[in-house]
């Protein structure tokens, strides 16, 4: 089955610590997008990817980088300069970046500082 | 500005009820809407998509409104398991491609 897949769907950061978060799709998609999402709030782009070896910043990018170095793989590094980094991650991805057609997401991970 | 808001709910409401929220959007160029699903603690999940004036599936019709740039989801016969939030996504087409930018979300609770 075709799809969009996180991991690990729980990650504990330690102080100073960079851990990244990892999606994977196998939908043939171009474009590819990283949100975060607080508790009792909407979703805010972090990232997105409209191609292979490209990315652009999104609304909150300071303290996260990304990489594209596969059509499938958009790989999220939260570094220590994220100073509040707990939240559900969801990666999304669609056809092409200048599509209309509806986003599809992975199931999300969930990361939060011990 | 880059802008969607829906109603802050939560939306009680019994099982077998009518139920509609509103969602506002500021960019007037924007042409695609989807409604998402979302349980607690998961993905969203793509529950309508709407191009031109309204769609319908089953007990869901979502209607758009171009003049007072506003879309609604209209539930009928509400179950027990259509309790989630509800996520309005809206299309704000840029130079540079396309742009979905998402209400916060209304919550509904369907009571037995």
């Amino acid at each position: 089955d075709g799809g969009i897949t996180q991991s690990p769907k729980y990650l504990f950061r330690k102080e100073g610590q960079n851990v990244t978060l990892s999606c994977e799709q196998n939908l043939n998609h171009d474009a590819m997008y990283w949100y975060r999402q607080d508790p009792g709030q909407g979703l805010r782009l972090i990232y997105y990817s409209q191609i292979v070896n490209d990315f652009q910043k999104g609304d909150i990018a300071e303290g996260y980088s990304v990489s594209r170095e596969k059509k499938e793989s958009f790989p999220l590094t939260v570094t220590s300069a994220q100073k509040n980094p707990t939240a559900f991650y969801l990666c999304a991805s669609k056809r092409s970046h200048y599509s209309n057609q509806p986003q599809h997401f992975g199931d999300g991970t969930r990361l939060s500082i011990l | 500005r880059k802008e969607v808001e829906q109603d802050p709910g939560p939306f009680n409401v019994p099982e077998g009820a009518t139920v509609a929220f509103n969602c506002t959007y500021s960019n007037s160029a924007s042409q695609s809407f989807f409604w998402y699903r979302q349980d607690c603690r998961k993905e969203p999940k793509l529950l309508m998509s709407v191009y031109s004036s309204g769609n319908e599936d089953g007990r869901f019709t979502a209607q758009l409104n171009r003049a007072s740039q506003y879309i609604s989801l209209l539930i009928r016969d509400s179950k027990l398991s259509d309790s989630a939030t509800y996520l309005c996504v809206v299309n704000f087409p840029l130079n540079y491609g396309q742009n979905f930018v998402f209400g916060p979300g209304t919550r509904l609770s369907v009571l037995p």
